[in-house]
Parts: structure tokens; C-alpha cells; sequence
């Protein structure tokens, strides 16, 4: 079955530092990878996407991913994070292998706390 | 534009009794949405898959009897948790895809407490 690993449950960096979530994926064939961020009392909000195509991929808010295939990973990057990407950050997959229906995969999570 | 609205964003009920959380495309026509449920400090778990006009299918482990999923119109999704009762406490989530690409957009939530 399809699963997805996000190491790191917290990490903390300084604001303006670099970013670097790790998203590492189980899966069958080729997937769709996803990145979500959930900020408190709001729904999860898509930062970026890998269907196909260019491996790099560019979302909003500054942000990247980079999927490398050999190592089944999907890392979310930010070169310099503002006190206001604090929130969790969630990777997922899909669609569900064998079922035909389009629902994600999720990863646990990983909580991102800026330091002033 | 996709925005997807939930209500009620929380809910207290007694257990024993039932309750219903309206999921709503608003701006956009969603053939399937699904709903997940999120425990604290946990990932979304896909609980069901709703398709406008059809029977929900529902994840390995979820009773289909206890959270009954009505999708009546391209725009509206139903989730009632029947006979609630204190582990049905969490956070729900759901989600609506439109047919132009497979991108999901997701509500708020509701966190639903049963005591």
C-alpha cells in the first residue's frame, strides 16, 4: 500500500534562514505528489504539485520541490521563511493505487516553528 | 476562485445523538469530494469518497452505516455521524475536485466533540 513518510515531526528555523521539509513516498507507479500547508482555523492550502515533467517544481509563496525519483523523495525547500510560514506542512500522494478513486495519501506532518 | 466552505466549523453533541456537517463547493462544480478525519497532531485519513448522484465508497475500516455520506448536488456533500459517541471526536475535513483537474480543494474543517 501507498505510504508517506515525513520524517521530521517539528523543526525550527530562524526567520530568514533556508527551509527544507523531507517527504518520502511509497508507491507503485508514477505519482501525484502534493504539498499542503494548514495554518490554525484554516482549511489545508496547496503549495504545490508534481504531476509530470520538469522534476523542480515552483509554488506560492516561495516555495519549491524538488521530486527525485531514485530516491522516492519530494522535499519542500524555501530559501528564506518569514514568520508567517509558521503552520504544518503536510506532503501527500495519490491517487489510490488499485481503487481508482482520487483520494491522498498523508503524510503525519511536520509542525514549523519560526524563530525571531 | 475554489473555495470550499464547511458548517458548522464546530459542534457539540451529546452521545447517542446524530449529527450533520454540510461540505459546499462555492464557487465551482465538484463531480467528487471526499471526506477525511483528523486526530490531533495525526495526518488526514481519507475516510470516503463521494461522486454527485451515486453511492459514496468508503475506506477500509470505516463503517458506512455509522457516517453516512450524501452527495445530492454538484455542489453539496453530506456527512452525518449517526449515534455518536465520544471516539468519534475529531477533526473533519473534506475536500471537492473539480472534473477540469485533479486537484483537490479542501474546506476549513469542523471539529466535532461528543460528550
Amino acid at each position: 500500500a501507498q505510504s508517506v513518510t515525513q520524517p521530521d515531526i517539528h523543526i525550527t528555523v530562524s526567520e530568514g534562514a533556508s527551509l527544507e521539509l523531507r517527504c518520502n513516498y511509497s508507491y507503485g507507479a508514477t505519482p501525484y505528489l502534493f504539498w499542503y500547508v494548514q495554518s490554525p482555523g484554516q482549511g489545508l492550502q496547496l503549495l504545490l504539485k508534481y504531476f509530470s515533467g520538469d522534476t523542480l517544481v515552483q509554488g506560492i509563496k516561495g516555495f519549491e520541490a524538488e521530486f527525485k525519483r531514485s530516491q522516492s523523495s519530494f522535499n519542500l525547500r524555501k530559501p528564506s521563511v518569514h514568520w508567517s510560514d509558521a503552520a504544518e506542512y503536510f506532503c501527500a500522494v495519490g491517487p489510490l493505487e488499485g481503487g481508482g478513486a482520487d483520494g491522498l495519501t498523508f503524510g503525519k506532518g511536520t509542525h514549523l516553528i519560526i524563530q525571531p | 476562485g475554489a473555495v470550499v466552505s464547511q458548517h458548522p466549523s464546530r459542534v457539540i453533541c451529546k452521545s447517542g445523538t446524530s449529527v450533520k456537517i454540510e461540505c459546499r463547493s462555492l464557487d465551482f462544480q465538484a463531480t467528487t469530494m471526499f471526506w477525511y478525519r483528523q486526530f490531533p497532531k495525526q495526518s488526514l485519513m481519507l475516510m470516503a469518497t463521494s461522486n454527485e448522484g451515486s453511492k459514496a465508497t468508503y475506506e477500509q475500516g470505516v463503517e458506512k452505516d455509522k457516517f453516512l455520506i450524501n452527495h445530492a448536488s454538484l455542489t453539496l456533500s453530506t456527512l452525518t455521524v449517526t449515534s455518536a459517541h465520544p471516539e468519534d471526536s475529531s477533526f473533519y475535513i473534506c475536500s471537492a475536485e473539480t472534473t477540469a483537474s485533479y486537484e483537490q480543494y479542501f474546506g476549513p474543517g469542523t471539529r466535532l466533540t461528543v460528550t
